[in-house]
């Protein structure tokens, strides 16, 4: 069935560091790849999100890459902040109408001060 | 906040019984969403919506039902409830056309 998966669960980094997180997802129709931040005891906020006809994209310290023939697509954060920890979510999602989404398990971020 | 409102924010229970957990989208959004969270677990989709009918279905237990009404609320019931059932429930809507998802506070039920 469809399935994402989210590498690394864990992953600490010092501050002002670059952080990385890989997800890779198996329905080659998928067309939208949004990344959601969870900060603790809160809900999922949208941060990046990129779609299938779009190689990378940017936003301040973040970015997202996307590779269609390996279907995999990237979270980059440079200059990583404290305020940076949180869960990180990939998704990837089918336009057919309305959206099905399918998540990665999560990457629980730690930015050492 | 998102403009998703969800009710009630926090439910103690016991096992055995049945609860309802209410979401309002946001003005305009046809799509709802149900996802179950877990202690330090990912979002688990539970059920879509869009205008009134299911359009699509997760890992979702017989023991829980959704419904959309026409004025796009949607509630969540849950019955027989059991100790694993204890979860952050979100909702989440979804503006036609964009994909993104905006995401309710969430209801933490405890079942014990």
């Amino acid at each position: 069935g469809e399935n994402v998966e989210q590498h690394p669960s864990t992953l600490s980094v010092q501050e002002g560091d670059s952080a990385v997180i890989k997800c890779t997802y198996s329905d080659s129709a998928s067309n939208y790849f949004p990344w959601y931040k969870q900060e603790l005891g809160k809900r999922p906020q949208l941060i990046i999100d990129i779609r299938s006809n779009v190689g990378e994209k940017k936003d301040q310290r973040i970015a997202v890459t996307l590779n269609k023939t390996a279907k995999h697509f990237s979270l980059h954060i440079t200059e990583t902040q404290p305020e940076d920890s949180a869960v990180y979510f990939c998704a990837a999602s089918l336009n057919s109408g309305t959206y099905k989404y399918i998540f990665g398990t999560g990457t629980r971020l730690k930015v050492l001060a | 906040d998102s403009g998703v409102t969800q009710t009630p924010k926090h439910l103690i229970t016991a096992t055995g019984q049945r609860v309802t957990l209410r979401c309002s989208p946001r003005s305009g959004d046809l799509s709802v969403y149900w996802y179950q969270q877990s202690l330090d677990q990912g979002l688990q989709f539970l059920i879509q919506y869009y205008n009134g009918e299911e359009r699509a279905k997760g890992n979702i237990l017989e023991r829980f039902s959704a419904q959309q009404f026409p004025d796009l609320h949607s509630e969540l019931n849950l019955s027989s409830l059991e100790l694993g059932d204890s979860a952050l429930y979100f909702c989440a809507s979804s503006p036609p056309g964009t994909g993104e998802l905006f995401f309710g506070e969430g209801s933490r039920l405890t079942v014990l």
